[in-house]
Formats: structure tokens, C-alpha cells, sequence
């Protein structure tokens, strides 16, 4: 199968740290995407992870293990524009497919 | 611009009509595809193309219907025999095995 789980929402303050996480039970992924996707917009990238460990990029960090089937999104220093929803994909030569998302509110 | 393009923004169709969304891009990817977003869902696969002439349907093909003569092009028709065909609609593409860019959606509304 190609089931991706993430929490439905999450909430934090402004100026915090937050790890959004998703499982997956599949093959045929090569590497795990991570979007990002405000109300009635469409979906931004985020991160990309093809092997396993930590990517860092400016604010936004992800993390990857293929033998665990596990991922997860870190924001730090969280601002309220950050308020949006966060689309985890299982990507492969044939297609990408995304979990149901983390809608993530930040509060001040 | 290099990008992709998806028209119109919004779409009003009468029940039992076809209508076709256009997606068009010119970033010379391979892949391209259709997702359907319900309110506070996620994103689930309608159609997903690798090649030009060749398509495979997602999870939820039934009811519609896409074509592929063109690498640029990758049209989603809907059809009457989508019971339930309110919804937003993104087109994305991607080099394969590569991160996705999307269109900007389409906002179909059944009248």
C-alpha cells in the first residue's frame, strides 16, 4: 500500500519550535517531499529528502528514514505567516503521492 | 517565464455537462499531473502522465478523462459521470522522480 499519515493539526506560539511528523507504509518512494500550502493557494516546496538524515535549509528543517518509513518538519522560530498547511509526498519514478496534511496554527 | 499554467481560475459547470481544465507547462517536464482537493483535505491523485501518450489513472480517475499529445499539455476533462465534481483542482509537473511545481488551481463549482 501507499498510506501516508500525518497529524491532522497542530498548534504553537509564535517564536517557538514545532516537528511535524509522517509515517509512510510503501514502496516504490525514492525520497520524501514536504509542501507547504496556504488557504486557497496551491502548494509550495519545502524540502526534498532522497537519503536518510537531516536537510537543513534556513528555518526549515526535514529528516528522513527510509528503514523506519518515517519523516518529519521542523520549524523554528516560528512566525505567524507560518500559519498554513504542510503536505508531506511519497515521490518515485512513476508518481507522488500525498498525505491528507498538518494544518498548522500560530498563535502570538 | 518558465512555469505552469492552469485555466481558467475559476469554472461554474451545470450538472451533467463535461468541462475541460487546461494545464499547460514550459518547463520542459516529463511528468505532469491532476490532483483533486476537497476543503480541508488533502491532495488525491486523479491522472498522472510520464510520457507523452501514455497516462495512468490515480486513485480516483473515475469520471474523468485526460490526454497527453503534447509534452507542454496535460488537459483533465470532467464528466457527467463525476457525481461529486465540486472541488479545487491542481495540475503539477515535475522532471521524474523530482520535486512537483503546481499550477495555481482551478475552482470548479457545480451549479
Amino acid at each position: 500500500g501507499q498510506n501516508i499519515d500525518q497529524p491532522t493539526e497542530m498548534t504553537a506560539t509564535e517564536g517557538a519550535i514545532v516537528q511535524i511528523n509522517c509515517t509512510y507504509q510503501t514502496s516504490g518512494f525514492n525520497g520524501l517531499f514536504w509542501y507547504q500550502q496556504h488557504a486557497g493557494e496551491a502548494p509550495t516546496f519545502l524540502s526534498y529528502n532522497v537519503l536518510d538524515g537531516l536537510e537543513e535549509k534556513g528555518r526549515f528543517s526535514s529528516f528522513l528514514s527510509r528503514s523506519k518509513g518515517y519523516s518529519y518538519l521542523l520549524l523554528k522560530e516560528l512566525q505567524m505567516k507560518d500559519s498554513a498547511s504542510y503536505l508531506c509526498a511519497g515521490g518515485g519514478f512513476q508518481k507522488l503521492v500525498f498525505g491528507t496534511g498538518t494544518r498548522l496554527l500560530v498563535s502570538p | 517565464d518558465g512555469g505552469i499554467t492552469q485555466s481558467p481560475k475559476y469554472l461554474f459547470r451545470k450538472e451533467g455537462q463535461n468541462v475541460t481544465l487546461s494545464c499547460e507547462q514550459n518547463l520542459n517536464h516529463d511528468a505532469m499531473y491532476w490532483y483533486r482537493q476537497d476543503p480541508g483535505q488533502g491532495l488525491r491523485l486523479i491522472y498522472y502522465s510520464q510520457i507523452v501518450n501514455d497516462f495512468q489513472k490515480g486513485d480516483i480517475a473515475e469520471g474523468y478523462s485526460v490526454s497527453r499529445e503534447k509534452k507542454e499539455s496535460f488537459p483533465l476533462t470532467v464528466t457527467s459521470a463525476q457525481k461529486n465534481p465540486t472541488a479545487f483542482y491542481l495540475c503539477a509537473s515535475s522532471p521524474l522522480g523530482e520535486s512537483a511545481f503546481f499550477g495555481q488551481g482551478t475552482r470548479l463549482t457545480v451549479v
